[in-house]
């Protein structure tokens, strides 16, 4: 089955800090990768998404980046964070169509981020 | 573009009550439908999913939801909730052989012993 691991779970970075968040798979090639974005009572907002290597689709113009350096590395990035990048973020994982739990997301735990 | 609402923003229940939590979506086609939970300190999971054939679908602990295409609507419901069913609960929809997952703004459902 299909893992999904990110860190770090937890983080506190000052205004104007770069940011670096990583994502993993393990149990599968060649995974459609997401970061979403929790805030409560907004639900998850999709960030990015990434098909293959050096692949990547923005949902929302942002202060964020994201890159996809390896097959099963995903990795969510800032220059300088802004008070209004914290929050919870959610890397998932879908494997691909004709393999047993294709098209179904599989999420990591979460990384929580606060700027301050 | 696809889009979800969940009306229910938070929900209180008495054990053994009857569960039903209403999920929209906003799509002219075919869709792949989903509803994950969140429990307390943990990771999203999914409850159940629905690709075609039965609308009715059940999921795991009990859980079932109904796609009524004439509606928009993925319901999910549970005919005796339990503590442990405390949790967050996220509809979702995916357009089959796209890419993007659409989520509800979630429903917390809080129940009582």
């Amino acid at each position: 089955s299909q893992t999904i691991h990110q860190w770090p779970a937890t983080l506190v970075q000052p205004v104007g800090s770069p940011l670096s968040l990583e994502c993993t798979v393990e149990g599968t090639s060649n995974p459609n990768l997401y970061w979403y974005r929790q805030a409560a009572g907004r639900g998850l907002q999709l960030l990015f998404y990434s098909v293959g290597i050096g692949q990547i689709s923005s949902e929302v113009p942002q202060n964020l980046s994201a890159s996809r350096p390896q097959d099963r590395q995903f990795i969510l990035s800032s220059k300088k964070l802004l008070l209004s990048d914290s929050g919870f973020y959610l890397c998932a994982g879908r494997r691909q169509s004709g393999i047993s739990g294709a098209n179904v997301l599989t999420f990591g735990a979460g990384s929580r981020l606060t700027v301050l | 573009a696809q889009s979800v609402s969940q009306h229910n923003h938070h929900v209180i229940l008495s054990e053994a009550a009857s569960l039903e939590l209403g999920c929209n979506y906003s799509y002219g086609g075919t869709v792949n439908l989903f509803w994950y939970v969140q429990y307390p300190g943990q990771h999203l999971q999914l409850l159940l999913k629905y690709f075609s054939g039965d609308p009715l679908v059940k999921g795991i602990k009990g859980f079932e939801a109904e796609f009524i295409k004439s509606k928009f609507s993925f319901n999910l419901r549970k005919p005796s909730v339990q503590w442990s069913d405390t949790a967050e609960y996220f509809c979702a929809v995916n357009a089959p052989g796209t890419y993007k997952y659409i989520f509800g703004t979630g429903t917390r459902l809080k129940v009582l012993a």
